[in-house]
């Protein structure tokens, strides 16, 4: 019953470096999520997943990039990280349409700090 | 873009007392879910709640689409249900993608 895995929890980059977060479920959920938190604010959404292979953008997709080789997994990317990008990440899961609930599972964050 | 406001900002409760939470939303939604944030972080979805009522144990909640709100209650409050609970809703059915709104943080005192 482990839901929905995201490592690393912590990280420190420094700028330019480069890094992968990794979301892992196993729930067989079709859709993914990737969204950053930024103090004081509501969450906002990177990039998402409708299923294996397809990725699409969100509200804040620049600076980053994504993969989904495997149904269960979704890959976010920083290629040069940037002070901007501190924030704390957050991974979700969905079913895919026809299950009735919509409803989000999170991970429980990767907090980063780029210096 | 569609808008989510939630209200109040801010709320201190002292244990054992009842309050109401509001999400407004700007335009029409397919799906509006609820958040729980602890202080450590974690997100715990609530309730997945398009329209109607639904209840769990010591929360309620309830969505009148037709008029662009849901709202939020929690009664008997306990300290561990300090937070922040967001709302969020997805305009678009088949891809889910959720506007969260700000908040409301809550603190219940003991």
């Amino acid at each position: 019953n482990a839901g929905v895995t995201q490592t690393p929890k912590f990280r420190v980059l420094k700028t330019g470096q480069s890094m992968t977060l990794l979301c892992a479920q196993d729930m067989n959920h079709e859709y993914m999520y990737w969204y950053r938190q930024d103090p004081g604010m509501g969450l906002r959404l990177i990039h998402y997943s409708v299923g294996e292979g397809t990725t699409a953008k969100g509200e804040v997709p620049d600076g980053y990039n994504v993969s989904r080789l495997k149904k269960q997994n979704f890959l976010l990317g920083l290629e040069s990280a940037a002070p901007s990008q501190t924030s704390v990440y957050f991974c979700a899961s969905s079913t895919g349409t026809g299950s009735g609930n919509y409803g989000y599972t999170f991970g429980s964050g990767t907090r980063l700090t780029v210096v | 873009g569609i808008q989510v406001e939630q209200s109040p900002p801010d709320l201190i409760l002292q244990e054992g007392a009842n309050s109401t939470l509001r999400c407004n939303f700007s335009d029409s939604v397919n799906n509006l879910q609820w958040f729980h944030q602890n202080p450590w972080g974690q997100l715990i979805n609530l309730f997945y709640i398009p329209s109607g009522t639904k209840q769990n144990g010591r929360l309620s909640a309830t969505t009148v689409a037709t008029e662009r709100y849901s709202l939020l209650y929690i009664s008997s409050s306990q300290t561990t249900d300090s937070g922040v609970y967001f709302c969020a809703v997805s305009l678009t059915s088949g891809t889910y993608k959720y506007i969260f709104g700000t908040g409301t943080r809550l603190k219940v005192l003991a």
